[in-house]
């Protein structure tokens, strides 16, 4: 189930389930959006990316979906794995496009 | 190997001293950023720089400073003036053009007793 902490969400799936991030983005000009995944300790990795002019975009085990009308990104990671166990941050460029303004971030715990 | 290292990886400084953390790569990226990381939060924006010479304020550049004397590297110093300076720092840098993303390095966590 998905419930909100102190400071992050938490969405918490059994190994092999598909996984479904979501991310509620700002500003209405950008035009171009990145999912990170976060270990703890470590530095952002980055997933996957997603121009405007696209609505799926999909990668290894993973899909974007971005929803404009409503400002709306998701990721979905099929068959979650324990590796996968992370903080997921979506970003955007928003209105200058040289640099990124991220969301929250969302704690993703697999469940063996 | 080409990438962005940070160092050190932790770092401990006395409240008042001035410490800075270094931040180099080597994707021969022109555009380079500092973020702030506290637990449990996002990514927020120090500094930025888009080429060599020239640098810009983020949301968050209150007891900051930057220089970019050369295109691969891009040092963060964190002041006294800085009022709650243990967080974890990360950098990273872009490639030319608007559709790129930006490549982290590991962050060094800073702690000030």
């Amino acid at each position: 189930g998905e419930s909100v902490g102190l400071h992050l969400p938490t969405l918490s799936v059994q190994e092999g389930d598909n996984s479904i991030i979501n991310c509620a983005y700002s500003n209405s000009a950008s035009d171009y959006f990145i999912w990170y995944k976060q270990e703890s300790g470590k530095g952002p990795q980055f997933i996957i990316d997603i121009r405007s002019n696209m609505d799926k975009r999909q990668g290894q085990r993973v899909t974007v979906l971005l929803n404009k009308t409503v400002k709306h990104l998701s990721l979905q990671i099929a068959a979650t794995q324990p590796g996968d166990s992370a903080v997921y941050f979506c970003a955007e460029n928003g209105a200058y496009g040289n640099k990124l303004v991220f969301g929250a971030g969302t704690i993703l715990r697999v469940k063996s | 190997d080409g990438g962005i290292t940070q160092s050190p990886k932790y770092l401990f400084r006395k409240e008042g001293q001035n410490v800075t953390l270094s931040c180099e790569q080597n994707l021969n990226h022109d555009a380079m950023y500092w973020y702030r990381q506290d637990p449990g939060q996002g990514l927020r924006l120090i500094y930025y720089s888009q080429i060599v010479n020239d640098f810009q304020k983020g949301d968050i550049a209150e007891g900051y400073s930057v220089s970019r004397e050369k295109k691969e590297s891009f040092p963060l110093t964190v002041t006294s003036a800085q009022k709650n300076p243990t967080a974890f720092y990360l950098c990273a840098s872009k490639g030319g053009g608007l559709y790129n993303e930006q490549f982290f390095g590991p962050g060094t966590r800073l702690t000030v007793l």
